[in-house]
């Protein structure tokens, strides 16, 4: 049992590229989430899942696309990458418990 | 939207003495306030929480208090260890699918 799996963990792009942040769990956790961590801004969130299928907006989306297709991922996209998205992302999913596991992040750099 | 402050920003202790950390929120109807800790480079890890029908929840040393009238909840660890070194971060929200979370406090326990 894995838990949440973020890949990758690293990651530098130019300003204008494209990317997609993997996040994966094999708990069969309906919502997952991602966030993501600035310093001195604690963690905010970007969007949202209950589902397969079912996707929602977190408190800041602009710039980041997901989609459900499956239970287990959940990945995160960046269509062209801004130096204002220089974070440390995190995935976390949960079973109904309310309680949030969250993958170990992936340190995202925009040049 | 929900709004949470949390202060302080830094918290500094000599083991074996008590913390205490404040989370004040804007939403009258927020019902659900978590507890995280995250130790450095590590992934946010669930502490404890506290349902809106509750005053007080305790789980060894750490307790947690909400005042629903004043809209503010606290954290408390008792006989604090080395080990407690962390950041803490307070989080609010209707739901645990939308957490809001505080800018969080480093605490840092001296031997």
């Amino acid at each position: 049992n894995a838990g949440v799996t973020q890949t990758p963990k690293f990651q530098v792009l130019k300003t204008g590229q494209s990317m997609t942040l993997q996040c994966a769990q094999d708990m069969n956790h309906e919502y997952m989430s991602w966030y993501r961590q600035d310093p001195g801004m604690g963690l905010r969130l970007i969007h949202y899942s209950v589902g397969a299928g079912i996707t929602d907006q977190g408190e800041v989306p602009n710039g980041y696309n997901v989609s459900r297709s499956t239970t287990e991922d959940f990945p995160l996209r960046l269509l062209s990458a801004a130096p204002s998205q220089t974070s440390v992302y995190f995935c976390a999913s949960s079973g109904g418990q309310r309680k949030l596991f969250f993958g170990e992040g992936s340190r995202l750099t925009v040049l | 939207g929900e709004n949470v402050e949390q202060h302080p920003s830094t918290l500094s202790v000599q083991e074996g003495d008590s913390a205490v950390i404040k989370c004040t929120y804007s939403d009258s109807a927020s019902n659900y306030f978590p507890w995280y800790k995250q130790e450095l480079g590590k992934r946010p890890q669930l502490i404890i929480d506290i349902r809106s029908n509750v005053g007080e929840k305790k789980d060894q040393r750490i307790a947690v208090t909400l005042n629903k009238t004043a809209k503010h909840f606290s954290l408390h660890i008792t006989e604090t260890q080395p080990e407690d070194s962390a950041v803490y971060f307070c989080a609010a929200s209707r739901s645990f699918q939308k957490l809001v979370f505080g800018t969080g406090t480093r605490l840092l326990v001296s031997p």
